[in-house]
């Protein structure tokens, strides 16, 4: 059974810091990861997605990394904000059509 | 277009009430995914639809909990004789077809007292 996990749980930064979130699985036949932002009350906005066949993918600020072999993936944010502060999720979407979540990485950016 | 859409956003249910939750897919998508997400974790599957057809509910934690999409668009996850333990947000999921982007919805927020 596939298992995803999120390090670290909780990460509270200054305003225009750079920082990387870890996402780690253990099954590596996967189709595709993607990483997902949570705000307090809402449903989840999809940030990126990685193809098993990609390396890493690049939007704005954001920008994840894939090696599928050692079933791991990065989020990089550079230079944070205040408005970045929110819970960041990844899943994995492997044979079972579903996607597998981590526990997530509560960030807060402080101005 | 619009987005994948749910409703209620909040329901309070009393222990051992129904409860009907619906999901209304981006229009053309053919997978349908329902997920329940506890407080502080990660969503967790509970049940897949291609077109009609329920493919997957090895996710469905007892058999109170039901799903349906009878024509192929919304759907319906019903739990009957709602517990404590079933309180949590319910998150919908469309995606044009299996293993492509999934795409969210607000989710409905349970709380049963």
């Amino acid at each position: 059974k596939q298992e995803v996990t999120q390090i670290p749980a909780a990460l509270s930064v200054p305003e225009g810091e750079n920082l990387v979130l870890n996402c780690s699985f253990t099954d590596s036949a996967i189709y595709n990861l993607q990483w997902f932002r949570q705000d307090p009350g809402k449903g989840l906005t999809s940030l990126l997605l990685i193809q098993s066949s990609q390396r890493e993918q690049t939007s704005g600020r954001l920008n994840a990394s894939l090696d599928k072999s050692s079933g791991r993936s990065t989020l990089y944010i550079a230079a944070s904000q205040p408005g970045d502060s929110a819970t960041y999720l990844c899943a994995v979407h492997d044979a079972g059509n579903m996607l597998t979540f981590g526990g997530g990485t509560r960030l807060m950016v402080k101005p | 277009g619009a987005g994948v859409s749910q409703s209620p956003r909040y329901k309070v249910a009393k222990r051992g009430q129904d409860v009907a939750l619906r999901c209304d897919p981006i229009s053309g998508h053919v997978s349908l995914f329902w997920y329940q997400q506890a407080l502080g974790q990660g969503p967790e599957f509970l049940t897949y639809f291609q077109n009609e057809a329920q493919l997957d509910k090895s996710g469905l934690p007892s058999d109170r909990f039901f799903a349906e999409r009878p024509e192929g668009s919304v759907s319906t996850l019903k739990i009957q004789r709602t517990q404590q333990e079933d309180s949590a947000v319910y998150l919908c999921a469309s995606s044009l077809v299996s293993g492509y982007e999934q795409y969210f919805g607000p989710g409905t927020r349970l709380t049963v007292t």
